[in-house]
């Protein structure tokens, strides 16, 4: 069974502009959880999707959003970049996701770097 | 708010001996666990998980205990292998909010 895939994998932009990131679960799965890993601030939750519904959200501001289509991919969408978005944004696809306890399987990431 | 924490950034071991990585939350909702693998420009690999109602969960070479009273839990890995060498991730969730805390992870090294 394939994994999750993340497209692009690296990504630079400069300060304002806005970008889109695309992720492909694993075939079945309906849950996609999208993370920043910064160096500073380690792994943290954006938003997960279920459904093609936004089901939980973590403390981003609203530049940050995301969407699911009926094929459960996800993509998410940063707008007005500025300087610390720069990460690794990582996708995660599970069955039934985290309310069910299933097990997140991760992809390997785009590494925006704004300028 | 950091409600997972890893307080050892790194560790090194020896190739043969026992990994011992510690973890530790604050928040006792939490009742679902888990230990993930990363390595350099890859995304995190699933470990091992426990849930809130064990205390311990063992998969070959990890074993994962939790310990709900003094809010810890731990991972060992038994023998270390060089293969290992990675940064370790604790994460924690309540199912009913669905999204994983992570704590800061610690890097590991095995030396032959």
């Amino acid at each position: 069974k394939a994994g999750v895939t993340q497209t692009p994998r690296y990504l630079i932009k400069t300060r304002g502009q806005q970008v889109t990131l695309s992720c492909s679960p694993i075939s079945g799965h309906r849950s996609v959880s999208w993370y920043q890993q910064t160096p500073g601030q380690g792994l943290q939750f954006l938003f997960e999707y279920f459904s093609e519904t936004q089901r939980n959200k973590g403390n981003f501001p609203g530049r940050f959003s995301g969407r699911q289509f009926s094929n459960s991919r996800s993509e998410m969408n940063v707008s007005t970049l500025e300087l610390g978005d720069s990460a690794l944004y990582l996708c995660a696809s599970s069955l039934e996701g985290t309310l069910r306890g299933d097990t997140q399987y991760f992809g390997p990431g785009t590494r925006l770097t704004v300028l | 708010d950091q409600q997972v924490k890893q307080n050892s950034p790194s560790l090194s071991v020896q190739e043969g001996r026992i990994s011992i990585l510690n973890c530790d939350y604050t928040n006792s909702m939490f009742d679902y666990f888990l230990w993930y693998k990363k390595y350099p420009a890859e995304g995190p690999t699933f470990l091992i998980s426990i849930s809130s109602i064990k205390d311990k969960n063992e998969d070959g070479r990890f074993t994962v205990f939790l310990n709900k009273s003094a809010k810890h839990l731990s991972l060992h890995i038994v023998p270390s292998q060089p293969g290992d060498s990675a940064v370790y991730f604790c994460a924690a969730s309540r199912r009913s909010a669905g999204k994983l805390q992570f704590g800061a992870g610690t890097q590991v090294v095995v030396t032959p």
